[in-house]
């Protein structure tokens, strides 16, 4: 079975400041990875994925996540945070086998804080 | 997005009491899941779905069951509530007709079990 390890519950960050959001999960075959996010007192939205090609993928508001097969991670990145970032993000990660559930596993999330 | 939605979104019961969770869908989506969301511990899948009058357990399935006998609606059932069903309790859908299984999520209700 797959797993998610987030490597920070709480990341508070300074506004304009970059930040990492840090993600590994277990080695598979073939993996599909995503971030979500969660606005306060919302759902989950997704905000990017990696299937299959170009290791590093961007989301429309500025945040991009590398695939890096050798260390199975996929962090995600942002080079100038804003104030509307704050939000708790969710890595979570698919088998590419294709069989079965099609499910998903999730890590424990990760709260980003963004400081005036 | 994906048109989910979740009835009720907020509930407040006592132990004991039965208690069931309506996700409704309007995307034609075959898998459906119920998730639950508690601090510290992310998303744990319950049930899912994987096509009308098709489920399977999750990873904390103890205490819930499910049924669908419609493609658009996942019913969540607890059966005599506990204080530790306290959480928040997402619904999602994938289409399955990609392998990677996209997710789209619910806004979520929100269960308090006194």
């Amino acid at each position: 079975a797959q797993s998610v390890t987030q490597l920070d519950s709480q990341v508070p960050v300074f506004e304009e400041a970059p930040v990492e959001l840090r993600c590994n999960y277990s080695s598979s075959v073939s993996v599909y990875l995503f971030w979500y996010v969660q606005y306060p007192n919302q759902g989950l939205q997704l905000l990017l994925k990696y299937l299959s090609g170009s290791t590093l993928v961007e989301s429309i508001n500025g945040f991009e996540a590398e695939f890096n097969k050798s260390q199975t991670s996929f962090h995600l990145r942002k080079p100038s945070v804003h104030i509307s970032d704050t939000a708790e993000y969710f890595c979570a990660v698919s088998d590419g086998s294709g069989a079965g559930s099609y499910q998903l596993t999730f890590g424990k999330g990760t709260k980003l804080s963004v400081i005036p | 997005d994906a048109g989910i939605t979740q009835s009720p979104r907020h509930k407040v019961t006592e132990t004991g009491t039965p208690v069931t969770l309506r996700c409704h869908q309007t995307e034609n989506h075959r898998y459906m899941y119920w998730y639950r969301q508690d601090p510290g511990h992310g998303l744990r899948l319950i049930h899912y779905s994987y096509g009308v009058k098709d489920t399977d357990k999750g990873e904390v399935s103890d205490g819930y069951s499910v049924s669908r006998s419609k493609t658009e609606d996942f019913l969540l059932t607890l059966e005599s509530a506990t204080s530790s069903q306290t959480s928040v309790y997402f619904c999602a859908t994938a289409s399955g007709g990609n392998s990677y299984n996209e997710q789209f999520f619910g806004p979520g209700t929100r269960l308090t079990v006194l």
